[in-house]
């Protein structure tokens, strides 16, 4: 009864690299969602993703940043030409439908990448 | 203006006492609130739903005022274990979007 995966757990980049993000939701979920947290700071939505379709992207970076969710495989997230200001917690959540019921995400434990 | 405003304290708190603390939030619109609950460098987890009427679930009460647009969350009978960052939430749209604030951060000491 595997809860949201998320890997790596760590990651350091160079500065100009590119970060892969991998989100496996939980068993029997189909909605995908991105979080952001900064050091010192409350989390910023990123992105909602159901299978195969980007349904809200307005937290997502103009640039460098997209996310997919295939309809085989994990929900990933990359940041090509990382910066040192792309150091963050990175968190995905799950839910079974749109999490209108309850209100309740499940989260992954992150992905901590750190931008050198 | 951030949507959702925290005092991020710490809080410090002795085992056994009382701790209630606030939030407010910016958009009127908002339809719903939760908080969730985050151990240092862990993920959130959902705490608990506020509901209009207020509610309670074990030591924990949820209070929503909407006309001030606020919501409160007060630990009655601390325990160490409480100690964490509390996170209010308010969700703008129907399908699930979670707007967090920056939490508040509670210390329980012995």
């Amino acid at each position: 009864n595997a809860g949201v995966m998320q890997n790596p757990r760590h990651l350091v980049r160079r500065r100009g690299q590119e970060a892969r993000l991998r989100c496996s939701p939980m068993k029997g979920h189909s909605h995908v969602y991105w979080y952001r947290q900064l050091p010192e700071e409350g989390l910023k939505f990123m992105v909602y993703l159901q299978k195969e379709n980007i349904i809200d992207e307005s937290g997502m970076p103009k640039e460098r940043f997209s996310a997919e969710f295939p309809k085989e495989g994990p929900s990933i997230l990359r940041i090509q030409q990382v910066v040192r200001g792309d150091s963050a917690a990175y968190f995905c959540a799950s839910s079974r439908a749109s999490g209108q019921d309850t209100g309740e995400l499940f989260f992954g434990e992150g992905s901590r990448l750190t931008v050198l | 203006r951030k949507e959702v405003e925290q005092d991020p304290g710490p809080f410090n708190v002795p085992e056994g006492a009382t701790v209630a603390f606030n939030c407010t939030y910016s958009n009127s619109a908002s339809q719903s609130f939760f908080w969730y609950r985050q151990d240092c460098r862990k993920e959130p987890k959902l705490l608990m739903s506020v509901y209009s009427s207020g509610n309670e679930d074990g030591r924990f009460t949820a209070q929503l005022n909407r006309a001030s647009q606020y919501i409160s969350l007060l630990i009655r009978d601390s325990k160490l274990s409480d100690s964490a960052t509390y996170l209010c939430v308010a969700r703008l749209d129907s399908w699930g979007k979670l707007q967090f604030g920056a939490g508040t951060q509670v210390v329980v000491t012995p």
